[in-house]
């Protein structure tokens, strides 16, 4: 595609139900990464998959949080049990292998009522 | 392991101002080196990039120099407009960690007329 679509691009659920948010990265890409960013704060990453390795899963805050990438292509990031803590902005981004530029989408937006 | 420091803002200037958003990095070998920016309601951009020691990015008047002896990247731009206004993100990538991004924690600027 044109670029890293993600979507919802907007989410509002209720405490302790599972959402899931999906990634399409840009057609090629090998690297995804998943970085969350709450309101008026950085980037807090959460995982890289990069090709057919084992993903990074270091930032990933909780055993609530999974993510899954399929193909090499699409993923999907869920998130068990959702607390208001987890409330925040997601963003996902693609690259190509190597040190290369890395694009992101737009976010989804992510409300725990 | 790899990381990037940036100075914690937020931080106001006055139209035509000198900007300088200091970014430090900590990394074996040899990384590429990104600032990224976000302007409000949207997603996150390349600003500019350098790929090697001695390097200087540079995009819409804003300039980063590659600084190996003293683990920098500054970002700077002599004359600061109001469009200007955003969140910048200064990131590595490296070889040696799979060319995952690691970025910092941002800086917001705000530019008043």
């Amino acid at each position: 595609g044109a670029g890293v679509s993600q979507s919802p691009s907007n989410k509002v659920t209720e405490k302790g139900k599972d959402v899931e948010l999906r990634c399409d990265p840009i057609s090629g890409h090998t690297a995804l990464y998943w970085y969350r960013q709450s309101l008026g704060q950085g980037l807090e990453f959460l995982i890289y998959f990069q090709g057919n390795s084992a993903p990074d899963k270091s930032g990933l805050p909780s055993d609530r949080f999974s993510a899954e990438r399929t193909g090499g292509s699409v993923s999907t990031l869920t998130i068990q049990r959702t607390q208001q803590e987890d409330s925040a902005v997601y963003l996902c981004a693609s690259s190509l292998t190597g040190a290369t530029e890395a694009f992101f989408g737009q976010g989804t937006r992510l409300t725990v009522v | 392991g790899n990381s990037v420091t940036q100075m914690e803002g937020p931080v106001t200037l006055s139209e035509e101002a000198f900007l300088t958003i200091n970014c430090t990095y900590t990394a074996t070998g040899y990384p590429s080196l990104f600032w990224y920016v976000q302007y409000p309601g949207e997603g996150l951009q390349l600003l500019l990039k350098a790929t090697k020691a001695d390097d200087k990015g540079s995009n819409k008047g804003f300039e980063a120099t590659y600084r190996k002896e003293t683990t920098s990247f500054h970002l700077e731009k002599g004359s600061v407009q109001v469009s200007d206004s955003a969140v910048y993100f200064c990131a590595l990538s490296a070889a040696n960690t799979g060319n995952q991004f690691y970025f910092g924690t941002g800086t917001s600027l705000t530019v008043i007329p």
